[in-house]
């Protein structure tokens, strides 16, 4: 059964710092693992998709890699921002039914 | 924007009561999921439908239930209310099942008191 986990589960940073979120999952046998960020009481946007043939994916100050050998992806947030501030989710995508399994998601407050 | 939309954006329930909450599918999607997720949780995948079929169910209760209609637009339905059915529920759409981004919509936050 896939598990996903997300470390830490909170973070407290202040502006400018460059910091890395991460995820791990127990089963390699993904499709692609997505990040997610979510405001509070708000809907998922998608950051960053990476298929299981990839490496990595990047999109302005955001880096994703993935390791499907070890299990474990980071998110790169390079220069943060107060409006960086959300609950960042990772997810897997393991089965024919495109079913994402998703961690608890790590907590980013970005002080000014 | 990711064209996908629910209604309604807040709902208060007893328990006992039965809920339908509405998801409408980005345009040229065929496929929406439905995911449960709890006060300080991940979201937990209740179930998918592709083409009007129900196409794969997580760890949920029969009283969880759903349709997708020929728009490709779905509901999903919850009877017997109970307390921990209190959570925001998320819906999404793709193109096809397997490896497809998925879409979320901004939610419909349950109560259910």
């Amino acid at each position: 059964k896939q598990e996903v986990t997300q470390i830490p589960a909170a973070l407290s940073v202040p502006e400018g710092e460059n910091l890395v979120l991460n995820c791990s999952f127990t089963d390699s046998a993904i499709y692609n693992l997505q990040w997610f960020r979510q405001d509070p009481g708000k809907g998922l946007t998608s950051l960053l998709l990476i298929q299981s043939s990839q490496r990595e994916q990047t999109s302005g100050r955001l880096n994703a890699s993935l390791d499907k050998s070890s299990g474990r992806s980071t998110l790169y947030i390079a220069a943060s921002q107060p409006g960086d501030s959300a609950t960042y989710l990772c997810a897997v995508n393991g089965g024919a039914t495109n079913k994402l399994i998703f961690g608890t998601g790590t907590l980013l407050a970005v002080q000014p | 924007e990711t064209g996908v939309t629910q209604s309604p954006t807040h709902l208060i329930k007893t328990r006992g009561q039965q809920v339908t909450l509405r998801c409408s599918s980005q345009s040229g999607h065929n496929t929406v999921s439905w995911y449960q997720q709890a006060l300080g949780q991940g979201p937990q995948f209740i179930f998918q439908y592709y083409r009007e079929e129900e196409n794969g169910r997580g760890n949920f209760p029969p009283r969880f239930s759903g349709l997708q209609f020929p728009n490709y637009s779905s509901e999903l339905n919850v009877n017997a209310l109970e307390l921990d059915d209190s959570a925001l529920y998320l819906c999404a759409s793709s193109s096809g099942t397997g490896e497809n981004i998925q879409y979320f919509g901004a939610g419909t936050r349950l109560s259910v008191l």
